[in-house]
C-alpha cells in the first residue's frame, strides 16, 4: 500500500481566514513533504520533515506553517494568504529523507479570494 | 544546484504507437531519476526509477534509459493506450542526507485512439 491521503479535497479562503490542511500516511515511512504546484508547472518543494523535526524549509513565506503531531500525519497551517497562493497543494512521504521513493498524495485544490 | 531539462514539452502520438520522453541533468553526482505520471485533478504517481548503477530498467509497457557519460536518461512507453495520456515528469535526486528532487518541466503526452 503506497496511499497518502489529504483532506480537504478542495479548499476556498479569505485573505483573513485561518485554515489547515491535512496530509496522513500509514507506510511507516518517516520523511513526509509539502509541495506547491500551479498549474501546467513541476510540484514546488516547500518543506520537509524527517523523523517528525523540520529539515528543510526552503525560504516559505511565514504564512504558511507545517506541523508534524507524530509519525503518520502533517499538517500545512494558512493564515493571511494571498491570491497568488491559489495552487494545488500536495503532501507527499518517503522511507527516509533523501534516499527512498516519494509518494504524493492527490492534493488539496486552494484557491483564496 | 541541480537543474533538468525535459522534452518535449507535448507530445501526440496514435495509440499503439510509441511514445519517448527525454530528460538531461547537470549534476553527475545525481544518482536516482523517478518519473512520475500525473492525471487531470490527480497528484503525480511514481511510474518508474533508475539508479546511476543501473542502465536499464523495464516495467511491462514502459521502460526507461540512464546514459550517466552523457547526463540523460529517458521514458520509453510501448503500444500507448488512450489512459496514458497525462503529464509525465522526470526528476533527479542525489541520494544522501536531505536530498531533494528536482524536477522537469513536464511533458503532456496525449494518445489519440
Amino acid at each position: 500500500d503506497t496511499e497518502v491521503t489529504q483532506t480537504p479535497k478542495h479548499l476556498v479562503m479569505g485573505m483573513t481566514n485561518k485554515k489547515s490542511l491535512k496530509c496522513e500516511q500509514h507506510m511507516g515511512h518517516r520523511a513526509m513533504y509539502w509541495y506547491k504546484q500551479k498549474a501546467k508547472k513541476p510540484p514546488e518543494l516547500m518543506f520537509v520533515y524527517s523523523y517528525e523535526k523540520l529539515s528543510i524549509n526552503e525560504s516559505v513565506p511565514s504564512r504558511f506553517s507545517p506541523e508534524c503531531p507524530n509519525s503518520s500525519l502533517l499538517n500545512l497551517h494558512l493564515h493571511a494568504l494571498q491570491p497568488e497562493d491559489s495552487a494545488l497543494y500536495l503532501c507527499a512521504s518517503s522511507q527516509a529523507s533523501g534516499d527512498y521513493e516519494q509518494y504524493f498524495g492527490p492534493g488539496t485544490r486552494l484557491t483564496v479570494t | 544546484g541541480e537543474n533538468v531539462e525535459q522534452h518535449p514539452s507535448t507530445l501526440s502520438v496514435q495509440e499503439g504507437d510509441s511514445a519517448v520522453i527525454k530528460c538531461t541533468y547537470s549534476d553527475s553526482a545525481s544518482n536516482y531519476f523517478p518519473w512520475y505520471k500525473q492525471e487531470l485533478g490527480k497528484g503525480p504517481q511514481l511510474i518508474i526509477d533508475i539508479r546511476s548503477n543501473v542502465g536499464e530498467k523495464k516495467d511491462q509497457r514502459i521502460a526507461v534509459t540512464l546514459n550517466k557519460t552523457a547526463k540523460h536518461f529517458s521514458l520509453h512507453i510501448t503500444e500507448t493506450q488512450p489512459e496514458d495520456s497525462a503529464v509525465y515528469f522526470c526528476a533527479a535526486s542525489i541520494e544522501s542526507g536531505y536530498s531533494t528532487l528536482t524536477f522537469g518541466k513536464g511533458t503532456m503526452l496525449l494518445v489519440s485512439p
